[in-house]
C-alpha cells in the first residue's frame, strides 16, 4: 500500500516561531488532508488539499502532486497550536467507491512560551 | 464541533466484554468511516460503509463488525476484548463525492480494557 512519511517526527518551537512540516507519499494520489490532533484528541481538519497551494490565517499548504510531497506552514506560531499533525491520502488508483484515507505517523509540536 | 457524533466519549471495561460504539455522521454525508488510534499503531483505517453497505475493509480484526443503519448513523462492536484493544476509536463521515470527498472526523470514544 501507500506509504506516508511525516517530517520532523518531533518539534520544538519559541511561541512566534515559524515552522514547515513535510509529507512524502509514495504514490499518485487524489486526496490529501492535513488535520491536527490536539492535546484533548481532537481531529480537526485543516486544509484539503490535493494539490495547489491554500492559506487560512496563519496556516499554509502546499501540495505538488507531481513530486509527491506536501508542506504545512505555520507562522507567528501559539501555544494552541501544539499537539501532533497529521497527513492523511487517498491512492490514486483506490478502488471506485472506497474513500478513506491513509495516515502518516504525524509530527508532533509542543510551541513554549 | 465537527457534526460527527459519537458515544460514549469513554468507556472502561474487562477483557472478555462486549462494547457497541455509535457514530452520527454530518448531516448529507452518506459515507462513514471507522479507525483506531492506538499508541504503537497509530491512525488505522478499519472499516467503510456507504449510504447502508459496507465498501472497503482494512485492519479489522474477526472479533470486531460494524454496520449502518438506514438513517446512516453507524455502529462499531467489539467482542471478546483483550487488553490490546484499549485505543482511542473514531468515526468519520464524507459525502462521497469525487473530487471533494473531505473526511470530518468526530471526537472519538476511548476505551479503556481492564
Amino acid at each position: 500500500g501507500i506509504q506516508v512519511e511525516q517530517s520532523p517526527p518531533d518539534l520544538i518551537l519559541q511561541e512566534g516561531a515559524n515552522s514547515t512540516l513535510r509529507c512524502n507519499f509514495s504514490d499518485s494520489v487524489n486526496n490529501l488532508q492535513w488535520f491536527h490532533q490536539n492535546p484533548w484528541g481532537q481531529l480537526i481538519n485543516l486544509f484539503y488539499i490535493p494539490s495547489g497551494t491554500k492559506q487560512n490565517g496563519r496556516l499554509s499548504a502546499t501540495t505538488v502532486a507531481t513530486e509527491r510531497y506536501s508542506l504545512l506552514y505555520i507562522s507567528s506560531s501559539q501555544t494552541t497550536d501544539s499537539g501532533v499533525y497529521f497527513c492523511a491520502v487517498r491512492p490514486g488508483m483506490s478502488g471506485a467507491g472506497s474513500y478513506q484515507l491513509t495516515f502518516g505517523k504525524g509530527t508532533k509540536l509542543s510551541v513554549i512560551p | 464541533d465537527s457534526g460527527v457524533t459519537q458515544t460514549p466519549k469513554h468507556l472502561i471495561t474487562a477483557t472478555g466484554q462486549r462494547v457497541t460504539l455509535r457514530c452520527s455522521p454530518r448531516s448529507g454525508d452518506l459515507s462513514v468511516y471507522w479507525y483506531q488510534q492506538s499508541l504503537d499503531q497509530g491512525l488505522q483505517f478499519l472499516i467503510q460503509y456507504y449510504n447502508g453497505e459496507e465498501r472497503a475493509k482494512g485492519n479489522i480484526l474477526e472479533r470486531f463488525s460494524a454496520q449502518q443503519f438506514p438513517d446512516l448513523h453507524s455502529e462499531l462492536n467489539l467482542s471478546s476484548l483483550e487488553l490490546g484493544d484499549s485505543a482511542l476509536y473514531f468515526c468519520a463521515s464524507s459525502p462521497q463525492r469525487a473530487g471533494a470527498n473531505v473526511l470530518t472526523f468526530g471526537a472519538g470514544s476511548r476505551l479503556t480494557v481492564l
